[in-house]
Order: structure tokens, then C-alpha cells, then sequence
């Protein structure tokens, strides 16, 4: 158990709707990473926040957008939901640290299943 | 770019080795990592190891690094079927953040 929890942990929307998943760090964790796992893929990072400001945005839209909250709580928001964005959502959570360093190992979450009709 | 190679599926007979392998093309890669995935879960983190060293090993996991050839592998010793799962090998470079480039995967699959 890393205990980081994401929920829900199923979602079934339809095309142009809009999506909030929600994901619960570990405590003392101030850096959180929202990771998009398409079926038979790898993750793909989507961005970052670190003390609740984006820290790295990977290759989404801006239709992908987070908020990260003071309680170690944070969100990941979805707008004009297509087709292509089925897949498993996982969140990260790590100690932080710009720089990097052990501290900065990601634990993940068991993710969020969203399906797009 | 940043680009990160697994092979797709490898099978072993429970109490062989497994021997998983990834390549990368990040010079800059500060640390790489082992983690595990089973179906319908999250991402658990086996290992990980700091670009300046050849080699980690913890319990039945060895890792080796080849930094000039940008080669990394994951060797399991005594493969049991409880091993079967997806194994993502992951790079984070200098000055990247938080951002961590996964392979594909490989599917390893342990017959009894």
C-alpha cells in the first residue's frame, strides 16, 4: 500500500461532457503528478504540481487541468471529454524537491478507470 | 527525444530467473526505475537505481546499468507466478522535474 488513493475508481462518460477525478496523497507528500495510461501503453505524464502550483505540463491540451490543495488533496479536470481520452488516470505523490533526489520517487495511486462513449 | 524501450512479452517456468530489458536515449537521466503493475491496479515501485551506479540488488531483484550503452535490466531471481505482471522501466532526466518517461511494458508471464 502507498497510501495514495484516487477516486472514483471507475467513470463512464459520454463525448463533450466534462470530468473531475480526485486523488489523496500521501501525508507530507507536496508534489503530485497526474500520469494517463492508455490500454497496452505505458503512462504518459500529464503534469505536475508541487506546493500547489503546476511544476511541468507534458503533451495534453489545455482542456487537461489540475488543482492541487493544501490537505495533500488534489484533482484532475478533463473538459470536452473525447474519445481518445479512455484510459486509466493515475496519480503520483512524492515527498518533492525541484531538483530531484531520492526524495522525489513517485508512489502511485490505483488509478481511475474513465470510459468515454 | 526522450524514448524509453521495453521488449513486449517475455515467459519463464516458475523458479527460473527472468531477465527484463530496457534501453533509453536520455544521456541526461539522473534516476531509472522498476515498477510493477498487475491487472486492473495501480503502479508499484520495485527499485530504483542513480545513474552513477552499475548495479543494485535488493532481495531477489538485481539491477544492472549500462550507461554508456544506455541499457538498463531488471533480473528476478526464482520467478514464482506471483511475479506475473506488467514491468514498466521509467528515466527521469536532470532538469525534468517530476516528469518520468515510461516504456511500453513487458508482459511477463510465469508458467508453473
Amino acid at each position: 500500500e502507498t497510501g495514495v488513493t484516487q477516486s472514483p475508481t471507475h467513470l463512464i462518460k459520454t463525448r463533450g461532457q466534462q470530468v473531475t477525478l480526485r486523488c489523496s496523497s500521501q501525508s507530507g507528500h507536496n508534489t503530485v503528478s497526474w500520469y494517463q495510461q492508455a490500454l497496452g501503453q505505458g503512462p504518459q505524464f500529464i503534469f505536475q504540481y508541487y506546493r500547489e502550483e503546476e511544476n511541468g505540463r507534458g503533451n495534453f491540451p489545455p482542456r487537461f487541468s489540475g488543482l492541487q490543495f493544501p490537505n495533500y488533496s488534489s484533482e484532475l479536470n478533463v473538459n470536452a471529454l473525447e474519445l481518445d481520452d479512455s484510459a486509466l488516470y493515475l496519480c503520483a505523490s512524492s515527498l518533492g524537491g525541484l531538483a530531484g533526489g531520492p526524495g522525489d520517487t513517485q508512489y502511485f495511486g490505483p488509478g481511475t478507470r474513465l470510459t468515454v462513449l | 527525444g526522450e524514448d524509453v524501450e521495453q521488449s513486449l512479452f517475455l515467459s519463464v517456468r516458475e523458479g527460473d530467473s527472468s531477465v527484463i530489458n530496457c534501453t533509453y536515449t536520455d544521456s541526461s537521466s539522473t534516476y531509472l526505475y522498476w515498477y510493477k503493475q498487475e491487472p486492473g491496479a495501480g503502479l508499484q515501485l520495485l527499485t530504483y537505481i542513480f545513474s552513477n551506479m552499475d548495479m543494485k540488488q535488493d532481495q531477489r531483484l538485481t539491477v544492472l546499468l549500462n550507461k554508456k550503452d544506455k541499457h538498463l535490466s531488471l533480473r528476478i531471481a526464482d520467478t514464482q507466478t506471483g511475479d506475473s505482471a506488467i514491468y514498466f522501466c521509467a528515466e527521469r532526466g536532470y532538469n525534468q522535474g517530476g516528469k518520468l518517461i515510461f516504456g511500453q511494458g513487458t508482459e511477463l508471464s510465469v508458467k508453473p
